[in-house]
């Protein structure tokens, strides 16, 4: 099984609320990351964690809070964003190995997030 | 720095016509690289990937690509196109662990529809 679940499936929200977004793996996986896509546009990477400690995280604004409570679950906190944050938010799990080593990323569906 | 090129935005085929999607990528070593296909709205669905071995790999869904070495390049391709392939197609080059997570650099993406 390579499924990585993702809730909620839409959100709207104003500039001044507060929201999460979830990601769910039960694979084993502990590496688990955060991707923005724009439309159009390949995913971009926003946070990685391995081992459930924040391993990379690619310069995103403070409004956008990651935390990876345990080795399935992962969340993304957002607060006070813009509605140019309006995008598809992706989350993806893989295995960890030995430095020298990649992994295949398994993705979730996403969650289309609209900020008005 | 790692790159992936695909020089088609955008290609039309006819259900039942071959396939054949570009990928060229920049890496100071050997690659790890990834096929990935994303359908509208969803997340990204792994096709294939290549990480040493037999040059030519196969996937779901009846995809396949060729690793040349020589061309730097990592085609996708199909025999017979169905209409259900209509979708996006990220092709994706994987870095080596510098810890204990890895990252994808993806291109920039090619739309595939299909005509009946």
């Amino acid at each position: 099984d390579t499924e990585v679940t993702q809730t909620p499936k839409h959100l709207v929200m104003g500039m001044t609320n507060k929201k999460s977004l979830k990601c769910e793996q039960h694979m084993g996986h502990r590496a688990m990351y955060w991707y923005k896509q724009k439309a159009k546009k390949p995913p971009e990477l926003m946070f990685v964690y391995s081992y459930e400690k924040l391993s990379i995280n690619e310069s995103v604004p403070s409004r956008f809070s990651p935390e990876c409570p345990n080795s399935s679950l992962l969340n993304l906190h957002l607060h006070a964003l813009q509605p140019e944050d309006s995008a598809l938010y992706l989350c993806a799990s893989s295995q960890t190995r030995l430095q020298g080593i990649t992994d295949t990323q398994y993705f979730g569906p996403g969650t289309r997030l609209t900020v008005l | 720095a790692q790159s992936v090129t695909q020089p088609d935005i955008h290609i039309t085929v006819s259900e039942g016509a071959s396939l054949e999607l570009r990928c060229n990528y920049s890496y100071g070593a050997t690659p790890y690289l990834f096929w990935y296909v994303q359908s509208p709205g969803q997340g990204l669905q792994l096709l294939l990937k290549y990480f040493s071995g037999d040059t030519l790999v196969q996937g779901i869904k009846g995809f396949e690509a060729e690793f040349k070495r020589s061309q730097s390049s990592f085609n996708l391709r199909k025999p017979s196109v169905h209409w259900s392939d209509a979708a996006e197609y990220f092709c994706a080059v994987g870095s080596r662990n510098t810890g204990t997570a890895s990252k994808l650099t993806f291109g920039t993406g090619t739309r595939l529809q299909v005509t009946l």
